[in-house]
């Protein structure tokens, strides 16, 4: 297994719209509907902000949206504020009860 | 709401076992899956394992060899041992429930980590 690919950094400016990719195969990105992002603000642990790929957990705004494409996922956030500034992380399911990550990408609001 | 907090050594030497323990309050173990996730410092995120409420268990394939993952129901807790580590092991482990019942894609709630170094 091979992490999921992620963009190293994405960045925008207050209310503009950000768009993260999430690569993988069709193992596991293309081959399930199963794909969750999280959140990580520096020293804490991750939030779930989305999962089955499209999804929201309750009390995440819906400023965060999931989809899928072939073997790429994307989270986009829109209205982007100074508080969505975090690393954000892709999770698939990849078959045979197993899960894999994306490596990351740091999200800079200017 | 569920809250789980990990507990373990902060410091090990190459070879020996790594034991950690997640103790769940404000929920029900013998319900949801359980997991552990780990983060080398400045890296990204590593999928473990997992344990069910049945109690069978599912590894990441690059450690199946050298991982266990147990669970207590009497003290609400579930457990990690990780075999022979290695410096490369060093990381901030963090346990993990499901974000429902039926779920095991989705991580819903975490703790808040520990940080685990591997040094001779």
């Amino acid at each position: 297994q091979s992490a999921l690919t992620q963009p190293r950094s994405v960045s925008g400016s207050p209310g503009q719209s950000v768009t993260i990719s999430c690569t993988g195969t069709s193992s596991d990105v293309g081959g399930y509907n199963y794909v969750s992002w999280y959140q990580q603000r520096p020293g804490k642990a991750p939030k779930l902000m989305i999962y089955d790929v499209t999804k929201w957990p309750s009390g995440v705004p819906d400023r965060f949206s999931g989809f899928k494409s072939g073997n790429t996922a994307s989270l986009t956030i829109s209205g982007l504020q100074a508080e969505d500034e975090a690393d954000y992380y892709c999770c698939s399911y990849a078959g045979s009860h197993t899960l894999i990550f994306g490596g990351g990408t740091k999200l800079t609001v200017l | 709401q569920v809250q789980l907090q990990e507990s373990g050594p902060g410091l090990m030497k190459p070879s020996e076992t790594l034991s950690l323990t997640c103790t769940v309050s404000g929920g029900f173990i013998s319900t949801y899956h359980w997991s552990w996730i780990r983060q080398p410092p400045g890296k990204g995120l590593e999928w473990i394992g997992y344990i069910s409420y049945s109690g069978s268990t599912n590894y990441n394939p690059s450690l199946q060899s050298r991982v266990t993952i147990s669970v207590d129901t009497s003290k609400n807790q579930f457990s990690l041992r990780l075999y022979s580590v290695i410096p490369a092991d060093t990381a901030v482990y963090y346990c993990a429930r499901a974000r429902d019942f039926d779920d095991y894609f989705a991580w819903g709630a975490w703790g808040q980590g520990t940080l685990v170094t591997v040094s001779s």
